[in-house]
């Protein structure tokens, strides 16, 4: 079990630059999820992918966020222009469709990428 | 989103089991009950999760209370390894919707 990859896993930055994250999930993984943590919270949920398609982006990814999975493998997380506020943990997970529907199925993270912005 | 509450802090001492409570008392019918914890610097680790019956597995018991507006994490001998973040999550299982994962309960292990 290779378990989801994420990579870089640390990133120091400076206000303004562009960064680019990867995600890894578990090879028959059709579902795939960011998230962005900063210090004392729980996750906070961004984006959702089953497969190639987006369906769900929370209000919290603005317009300088993207993110893409294509052909429903590997998956991108890009910040244009970073801000301060960018500086948090970005999490990938990823998880199985299954019997009992997508609550049925537990969600399999990675260890994540850390962004700092100076 | 359904919500859940947790306490922010918890002592257990090593070797003795832990009770870790969650309460969900807007719960649907169609969540599942899933629990995760995050060890310092690593993402969120799956541990358990249920509908309705209590649950078992190499990791804990799940029990979860008839009316379902609570459950309950039961880690059965802690250890140092089990000092972590605790989260007690709800996923709807007719399809995708944001999950909210709080703040979690903080267990401490005492040697």
């Amino acid at each position: 079990d290779t378990g989801v990859s994420q990579d870089p896993r640390h990133k120091i930055t400076k206000r303004g630059q562009n960064v680019t994250f990867r995600c890894d999930p578990i090879s028959e993984h059709n579902r795939l999820y960011w998230y962005r943590q900063t210090l004392g919270q729980g996750p906070e949920f961004l984006t959702y992918f089953q497969n190639e398609a987006q369906l769900e982006k929370s209000r919290l990814l603005s317009d300088r966020f993207s993110a893409e999975r294509p052909k429903g493998s590997f998956s991108t997380l890009e910040i244009q222009r970073t801000e301060q506020g960018d500086s948090a943990m970005y999490l990938c997970a990823s998880s199985l469709v299954g019997r009992g529907g997508i609550g049925n199925q537990p969600q399999h993270f990675g260890d994540g990428t850390r962004l700092s912005i100076l | 989103d359904a919500k859940t509450t947790q306490p922010n802090s918890m002592e257990s001492n090593e070797e003795e089991p832990v009770h870790l409570p969650c309460n969900h008392s807007t719960i649907s019918g169609t969540d599942y009950i899933h629990w995760y914890r995050q060890l310092p610097s690593q993402g969120p680790e799956y541990v358990i999760h249920g509908l309705t019956s209590n649950v078992n597995n190499r990791m804990a018991s799940l029990a979860i209370a008839e009316d379902r507006k609570s459950s309950t994490l039961i880690l059965h001998r802690a250890t140092l390894r089990d000092a972590a973040v605790y989260y007690c999550i709800l996923r709807y299982s007719g399809g995708y919707q944001k999950v909210t994962f709080g703040t979690g309960t903080k267990l401490q292990v005492i040697p």
